[in-house]
């Protein structure tokens, strides 16, 4: 079993649809949360950073982490046809002494006009 | 642009040979960061370098090497390849050591081998 499970979709909504990702985690130790968006053919870039339970908004994305259930999740509000792309959840555990992220296996999100 | 820098973009070569990626991190980072995408293992950390040291390592196989130089630039080695090695590599960088500081991910070089 994966230590962070993510359905890869793919996803399909129409535009101004709201958009909900999800991740779930195996490992308690998970204390930094995070989403990251990969056009295709592109590398991984950073959306949004939580740390331990709560929410956190930058725009149309809000990010949720429930530590409770071990579950993580990525809303994308009025959704536009430039959110397609593949989303990866990735976390990193407390005790970790570098920056090893461990990723999800990436949801495929297509935003259709 | 993230500002991390990859070469080559593509890569095609055959099984049993040696390839070398090399990365350039963002001005002023100190942390080097490996990760290769396949389809059926997603993205994996490999290995991570910290101003010239190495610092963390993940399920890089013994095949593979990677150092980071004095000017803070990084290098992959892969020997003996095989087709499973075929993937995206990607190298990331961060100002810090420790991860919760946002890694910055570089293009990818994409390895085909046949």
């Amino acid at each position: 079993q994966k230590e962070v499970e993510q359905d890869p979709g793919p996803l399909s909504v129409p535009e101004g649809a709201i958009v909900s990702l999800n991740c779930t985690y195996s490992n308690s130790a998970f204390q930094y949360f995070m989403w990251y968006r990969q056009y295709s053919r592109k590398g991984p870039e950073l959306l949004m950073y939580t740390y331990s339970s709560g929410n956190k908004e930058d725009g149309r994305f809000t990010a949720q982490v429930d530590k409770s259930s071990k579950y993580i999740s990525l809303f994308i509000r009025d959704s536009q046809p430039s959110d397609s792309a593949t989303y990866l959840c990735a976390m990193i555990p407390i005790y970790n002494q570098g920056g090893k992220l461990i990723f999800g296996q990436g949801t495929e999100l297509s935003v259709k006009p | 642009d993230s500002g991390v820098t990859q070469t080559p973009k593509h890569l095609i070569t055959a099984t049993g040979q040696r390839v070398t990626l090399r990365c350039s991190p963002r001005s002023g980072d100190l942390s080097v960061y490996w990760y290769q995408q396949s389809l059926d293992q997603g993205l994996q950390f490999l290995i991570q370098y910290y101003n010239g040291e190495e610092r963390a390592k993940g399920n890089i196989l013994e095949r593979f090497s990677a150092q980071q130089f004095p000017d803070l630039h990084s290098e992959l080695n892969l020997s003996s390849l095989e087709l499973g090695d075929s993937a995206l590599y990607f190298c990331a960088s961060s100002v810090s050591g420790t991860g919760v500081h946002e890694q910055y991910f570089g293009p990818g070089t994409r390895l085909t081998v046949t």
